[in-house]
């Protein structure tokens, strides 16, 4: 059983439109964190939330952090080709935020 | 500035052997975490270190070890491989231990067991 659930677990879109990815846990965390990873490359932080209710935007990224701290979403404007990868959330637990515990992944084709 | 570098790139191994895996963190960081990453799924949390004390541990049977030493660089070990064990393993940095510092991973060591 996932702590962490992703959906969807594939999406192929075309460039130009709008595209949400979710993330879902019955677990609180302490902070959450979004990132890319491309094949053959390790994840590349993107951004991390850690109040609830926390929107944060990153150029055509929004991302929003629940306000129990349970659940993510990341919105995507205008997707490119570029933004094509697999995008991983995790969640922070533990005294020290130590125990990290990262979802299955979107992956995201975004087709010109 | 270098970021974080792994050794070595790939590896094949039989089963029952062993494997160590090396980690350099960005100059300037103190922790180090290493994941477990299978084919079409998300890391898996195998250890954290911080100014060389073990900080988490995930749930990943006493064949895996690991350690970090003074100049925060780190070793992942992994005893009597198994099939099972073939995966994708990173290595990431952070400035301090938790998730409240953010983590930067390296590309990995490809393990191949067969």
């Amino acid at each position: 059983t996932q702590l962490l659930e992703q959906s969807p677990q594939f999406l192929s879109i075309q460039e130009g439109e709008n595209l949400t990815v979710y993330c879902n846990s019955s677990s609180v965390f302490s902070s959450l964190q979004w990132y890319r990873q491309e094949p053959g490359e390790g994840p590349v932080l993107l951004v991390t939330v850690v109040t609830g209710g926390e929107v944060k935007k990153l150029k055509r990224l929004t991302f929003q952090f629940g306000d129990a701290r349970k659940d993510s979403s990341l919105h995507i404007t205008a997707a490119q080709p570029g933004d094509t990868g697999l995008y991983l959330c995790a969640g922070a637990q533990g005294n020290y935020g130590q125990n990290f515990v990262f979802g299955p992944g979107t992956r995201l084709s975004v087709l010109p | 500035d270098a970021g974080v570098t792994q050794s070595p790139t790939h590896l094949i191994k039989t089963r029952g052997q062993h494997v160590t895996l090396r980690c350099s963190p960005i100059s300037g960081h103190k922790s180090v975490s290493w994941y477990q990453q299978v084919l079409g799924q998300g890391p898996q949390f195998i250890f954290q270190y911080y100014e060389k004390e073990e900080r988490g541990r995930g749930n990943f049977p006493d064949r895996f070890s690991a350690r970090q030493f003074p100049n925060y660089s780190s070793e992942l070990n992994v005893n009597a491989l198994l099939l099972g064990d073939s995966a994708l393993y990173l290595c990431a940095s952070s400035l301090r231990g938790g998730i409240s510092y953010e983590q930067y991973f390296g590309p990995g060591t490809r393990l191949t067991v067969t």
